[in-house]
């Protein structure tokens, strides 16, 4: 089945260091998405990135996306404690509007 | 900037009762979705729905559940007979294109 995927489960830095999260996901995908979550709240949207992209910047973030490798990852440069989150990926198949998410990547900045 | 809204924020109910969350999606978006997020795990799709019908729906989607767009602004998701494995955080989200955008969640507690 279709999943994404992330690694690793959980990230800790130091504040203004970069943090990188991957995802993999198992099948042919439309476009691939990044959201945030913070402890109990919403999704946040962060990004999205076509399956004919291979890179797309949005302020301190920078995804990038494999197709033949399946496989996308997520940089967040300059980290600060606000970053402190859990993120997920997001894909949605050809022909499907749904999303399948992965397990997420729990991300702490440290002062 | 617009945003998907859900009302109640946290809703508690006995096993047996039914239960209505409500949404109000961002107003130019057609496209609508109820996802739901048991404590610790994936985010999981439940439903889309486009012109007024279902467009897809998980298997966790079964005859206890139902959605209505009751008017022009509203979207809505019914528990007919809630248990208690169904305990979670309920997300609205729309989308116009691709993105799709979440509400902050319901908490629903089934006691």
């Amino acid at each position: 089945s279709q999943q994404g995927e992330e690694d690793p489960q959980a990230l800790s830095i130091q504040e203004g260091e970069n943090a990188t999260m991957n995802c993999s996901y198992k099948t042919s995908i439309n476009n691939l998405q990044w959201y945030r979550q913070n402890s109990g709240r919403g999704l946040v949207h962060l990004i999205l990135i076509r399956s004919n992209e291979r890179e797309k910047h949005s302020g301190r973030l920078r995804v990038t996306l494999d197709t033949s490798k399946k496989s996308s990852s997520l940089l967040i440069t300059a980290s600060r404690a606000a970053d402190t989150a859990s993120y997920f990926c997001a894909t949605d198949a050809r022909g499907a509007q749904k999303l399948v998410f992965g397990q997420g990547t729990r991300l702490t900045i440290n002062p | 900037e617009p945003e998907v809204t859900q009302t109640p924020s946290h809703q508690v109910t006995q096993m047996g009762q039914e239960v209505i969350l409500r949404c109000v999606p961002i107003s130019n978006h057609l496209y609508f979705y109820w996802y739901r997020q048991i404590l610790g795990q994936k985010v999981e799709f439940l439903v889309s729905f486009y012109n007024n019908e279902i467009s897809e729906k998980s298997e966790i989607f079964d005859d206890q559940f139902s959605v209505e767009r009751p008017d022009g602004s509203n979207f809505t998701l019914k528990i007919r007979s809630t248990k208690l494995e169904d305990s979670a955080m309920y997300f609205c989200a729309s989308s116009a294109e691709d993105e799709q955008y979440f509400g902050p969640g319901t908490r629903l507690t089934v006691t």
